[in-house]
């Protein structure tokens, strides 16, 4: 079974609008990390916003929201007033409580139209 | 702002040639990881390197794969024998921690292109 699943391969966002990209995660251990990561055409991935397992809110960072339903097992990011420059591969990755590897999921191009 | 720096960005070999990929990681740094994404595909794991050794790997880090840190600061992915599936962006990422909570920060990327 897949670690991370993103079933959008790409979405599109009217500038200003925001955005919700899906991510559902696998895993047996009750203790993880649920990561969101951007790939702009540049092709570094930088690190956007971390969700923990035992973590009781969900978590932001400025314009970044994640979207954790854990007994769903998802944990799908928003990207709320949406910039061009948001336009990028997103994606959501998971490290489990017993390894130190990042399981990525196969990620979701997002475009934001002006 | 630190950041891991991958040389070179683009490397171009004949198949059957070895290669080296370089990283000099983030230098406070303990962990360190390649990564490798095949064209239009997932990021894929290959290894992780700890305190001198590798801590995980994955069944694609075969015998033909093999990393160093020769120096205290480089860390290196060296490919044997290269075959035409090893085309792919190949990330180096480093880690302060194993917690949880812990990023891992990427580099550029070094493309690789076995023709």
């Amino acid at each position: 079974a897949q670690k991370i699943t993103q079933t959008q391969p790409g979405m599109f966002v009217q500038e200003k609008e925001a955005v919700t990209l899906d991510c559902t995660y696998d895993t047996s251990d009750q203790s993880y990390g649920l990561f969101w990561y951007k790939q702009p055409s540049s092709g570094e991935m930088i690190f956007l916003i971390y969700q923990g397992s035992y973590d009781e809110q969900n978590a932001t960072e400025g314009r970044y929201s994640l979207n954790f339903q854990k007994a769903r097992k998802s944990a799908n990011l928003v990207i709320s007033a949406s910039q061009l420059g948001d336009s990028a591969m997103y994606f959501c990755a998971m490290r489990e409580g017993g390894g130190n590897q990042f399981y990525f999921g196969t990620g979701t191009s997002l475009t934001v139209i002006p | 702002e630190p950041e891991v720096t991958q040389t070179p960005s683009h490397q171009v070999t004949q198949m059957g040639q070895e290669v080296i990929l370089r990283c000099v990681p983030i230098s406070n740094h303990l962990y360190f990881y390649w990564y490798r994404q095949i064209l239009g595909q997932k990021v894929e794991f290959l290894v992780s390197f700890y305190n001198n050794e590798i801590s995980e790997k994955s069944e694609i880090f075969d015998d033909q794969f093999s990393v160093e840190r020769p120096d205290g600061s480089n860390f290196t992915l060296k490919i044997r024998s290269t075959k035409l599936e090893d085309s792919a962006m190949y990330f180096c990422a480093s880690s302060e921690a194993a917690v949880l909570r812990t990023e891992a920060f990427f580099g550029q990327g070094t493309r690789l292109t076995v023709v």
